[in-house]
């Protein structure tokens, strides 16, 4: 079946400008994560949703991150003012349950790249 | 200190050798513990999931734990080219609901 996508693949934007990523979880997966890699970097949780509900936002680099889900389905971070240090892979994964346990399904990424 | 800390590498073994990788994390209430490979340029896909001190071995691979010493190790039994990629150690505490990667390791298996 289909996996996690994400869109777009690759975003090019201006300092200052604000940018929204799109993840699209596998269906029927009720929780979904939002991370970032920057180049060379592990992976840093952004992140989660609990169905529609973000427990825990504490993860979010600064108030110019935000993130929402509707519909149990698709979610979107958006990333306002964007800054340099904002370069970085950002990847969603989606899993059946939020049980720490569930195997986390990872999306291809988007590319963000502030100039 | 960085709750996961692994050795980027790079790490290199010939092909049939053993590929040792290894982790530790700093929280004793750590309680989940996950081994992601990660192609470059792909993303992360998980290997291994342990959760009690002890071995866990799945084919090729055998994941460790050792809770007193705060470590979590991945052995990688006859090494295939296949397997170079970049290995992630995740750790997720018993409270709060985060997760903590590492850096990665760096594997490279030599034909």
């Amino acid at each position: 079946g289909a996996g996690v996508s994400q869109s777009p693949s690759n975003k090019v934007t201006e300092k200052g400008k604000d940018v929204e990523l799109r993840c699209d979880p596998i269906s029927g997966h009720t929780a979904l994560y939002w991370y970032r890699q920057r180049l060379g970097q592990g992976l840093e949780f952004l992140i989660y949703f609990q169905g529609n509900s973000a427990p825990d936002k504490s993860g979010l680099p600064s108030d110019r991150f935000s993130a929402e889900r509707t519909g149990e389905s698709v979610s979107t971070l958006t990333i306002q003012r964007t800054q340099q240090e904002d370069s970085a892979v950002y990847l969603c994964a989606s899993s059946l349950n939020y049980l720490l346990t569930d195997t986390q399904y990872f999306g291809p990424g988007t590319r963000l790249t502030v100039l | 200190q960085k709750e996961v800390e692994q050795n980027s590498g790079p790490l290199s073994v010939p092909e049939g050798a053993i590929a040792s990788l290894n982790c530790t994390y700093s929280d004793r209430v750590s309680q989940s513990f996950f081994w992601y490979r990660q192609y470059s340029g792909k993303s992360p896909e998980l290997i291994m999931s342990i959760y009690s001190n002890g071995d866990k071995e799945d084919g090729r691979f055998t994941a460790q734990l050792n809770k007193a010493s705060q470590y979590v190790s991945l052995l990688i039994r006859d090494s295939q080219p296949s397997d170079s990629a970049t290995y992630l150690c995740a750790v997720i505490r018993n409270t709060g609901n985060q997760f903590y990667f590492g850096t990665g390791t760096s594997l490279t298996v030599i034909p």
